[in-house]
């Protein structure tokens, strides 16, 4: 089993709908958490980035994680069809007494269209 | 540059033959990692360095991968020896701290025949 799943969908939708995309993940030293989008053929960008527990919005955007649980969840409101991509959930820990705490786990990615 | 630029974009290599992948992250930056993105598959840690020293490669799959960063700026990464499943896309990142936001190239993707 992985440490992160993510549902590879992929997830159709109409403009202006509101699009949920979901990890979880099995690792409880995992304290860092973002989400990234991916265009074909480009490089993941950062989209929002959460410490913990708790919600950040921005914009449409919006990043909850519910650690007891160990699930994150991304919320796009108002979608728009310049938000079709890939979206990648990410996570570290923050275990400083180790040497591998920089590094990133993603989950595998969910393929969002946003249709006219 | 502004980002995180790598080079060459695509590579082709005959099954057995060496290849190496350039990496210039941004300016400054101190911390340098490099992922491997199988199709349809998400980005998976290989190896990372804080300035020249390499403080975690234990994500390369085989000894026939070896990174180096010897300036503490530009990065290699070598493949040698190519097999089929090293075909994928090979993505660096780069951030101004071990902790702080790693920022992505576009990847290199390598077909190997």
């Amino acid at each position: 089993q992985k440490e992160v799943e993510q549902d590879p969908g992929p997830l159709s939708v109409p403009e202006g709908a509101i699009v949920s995309l979901n990890c979880t993940y099995s690792n409880s030293a995992f304290q860092y958490f973002m989400w990234y989008r991916q265009y074909s053929r480009k490089g993941p960008e950062l989209l929002m980035y959460t410490y913990s527990s708790g919600n950040k919005e921005d914009g449409r955007f919006t990043a909850q994680v519910d650690k007891s649980s160990k699930y994150i969840s991304l919320f796009i409101r108002d979608s728009q069809p310049s938000d079709s991509a890939t979206y990648l959930c990410a996570m570290r820990s923050e275990n400083a007494g180790g040497t591998s705490y920089g590094k990133l786990t993603f989950g595998q990615g969910t393929i969002l269209t946003v249709h006219p | 540059g502004a980002g995180v630029s790598q080079s060459p974009r695509y590579k082709v290599a005959k099954r057995g033959q060496d290849v190496a992948l350039r990496c210039d992250p941004i300016s400054g930056h101190v911390s340098l990692f490099w992922y491997q993105q199988a199709l349809g598959q998400g980005p998976e840690f290989l190896t990372y360095f804080q300035n020249e020293a390499q403080l975690d490669k234990s994500g390369l799959p085989s000894d026939r991968f070896f990174a180096e960063r010897p300036e503490g700026s530009v990065s290699t990464l070598k493949i040698q020896r190519t097999q089929q499943e090293d075909s994928a896309v090979y993505l660096c990142a780069s951030s101004s701290s071990l902790l702080n936001i790693q920022y992505f190239g576009a990847g290199t993707r390598l077909s190997v025949l």
